[in-house]
């Protein structure tokens, strides 16, 4: 596609249901983030991949948030057991080699409410 | 750990005007990027310039510029002739050099008074 693609766009659940957000990057890049942008909070790194390289996992809050990208495209952020401090928008951005010389593409965001 | 402050929560400006959002960061790192990036309502954020940090001449894109104080680990936006279109949170970014985990700051909101 011409950019980056997440779904849904917006997505209510209940507490302690399981969610899963996709992010589909630009065609061809290797490196893909995802982000969780909390209410006056800025920019919290989750996950990094990048090729076929073991993503880094470090900015996961909790084992309940678990994420993959099949075939070095697609990505899907899961949370089980979802709680009420999850809700917030999920970015998602790829880069082609994910060098600082490139800029971040971003995708619009799931935003996510827990009841 | 390297930090990104942004201290101002919401700016306004009019129309026309000019304004500067402000950004510092904490890093003991010599070699480094800086960025702005803006998200619009749509939330999809898109880059706004981008500076390294060895060079002394500060970015420019069109209507926005900045001003990077390295010493004083500052780096400020400045936003010329503001159109209604440029109201938005607006990012300032920090990324070590060689590394790919951006640190952002909490934002500053833009308000473009017509």
């Amino acid at each position: 596609g011409a950019g980056v693609s997440q779904s849904p766009s917006n997505k209510v659940t209940e507490k302690g249901k399981d969610v899963e957000l996709r992010c589909d990057p630009i065609s061809g890049h290797t490196a893909l983030y995802w982000y969780r942008q909390s209410l006056g909070q800025g920019l919290e790194f989750l996950i990094y991949f990048q090729g076929n390289s073991a993503p880094d996992k470090s900015g996961l809050p909790s084992d309940r948030f678990s994420a993959e990208r099949t075939g070095g495209s697609v990505s899907t952020l899961t949370i089980q057991r979802t709680q009420q401090e999850d809700s917030a928008v999920y970015l998602c951005a790829s880069s082609f080699w994910g060098d600082a010389n490139e800029k971040l593409f971003f995708g619009s965001g799931t935003q996510l409410s827990v009841l | 750990a390297q930090t990104v402050t942004q201290s101002q929560p919401e700016m306004s400006v009019q129309e026309a005007e000019t304004v500067t959002l402000s950004c510092t960061y904490d890093t003991s790192e010599s070699d480094y990027y800086l960025f702005w990036y803006k998200q619009p309502p749509s939330r999809q954020m898109i880059l706004v310039i981008r500076q390294e940090a060895y060079k002394q001449q500060n970015a420019t894109e069109n209507r926005f510029s900045v001003n990077f104080q390295k010493a004083a680990k500052s780096f400020s936006l400045k936003i010329s002739d503001s159109q209604l279109g440029d109201a938005a949170m607006y990012f300032c970014a920090y990324l070590t050099s060689g590394t790919y985990k951006y640190i952002f700051g909490t934002g500053t909101r833009l308000k473009v008074l017509a």
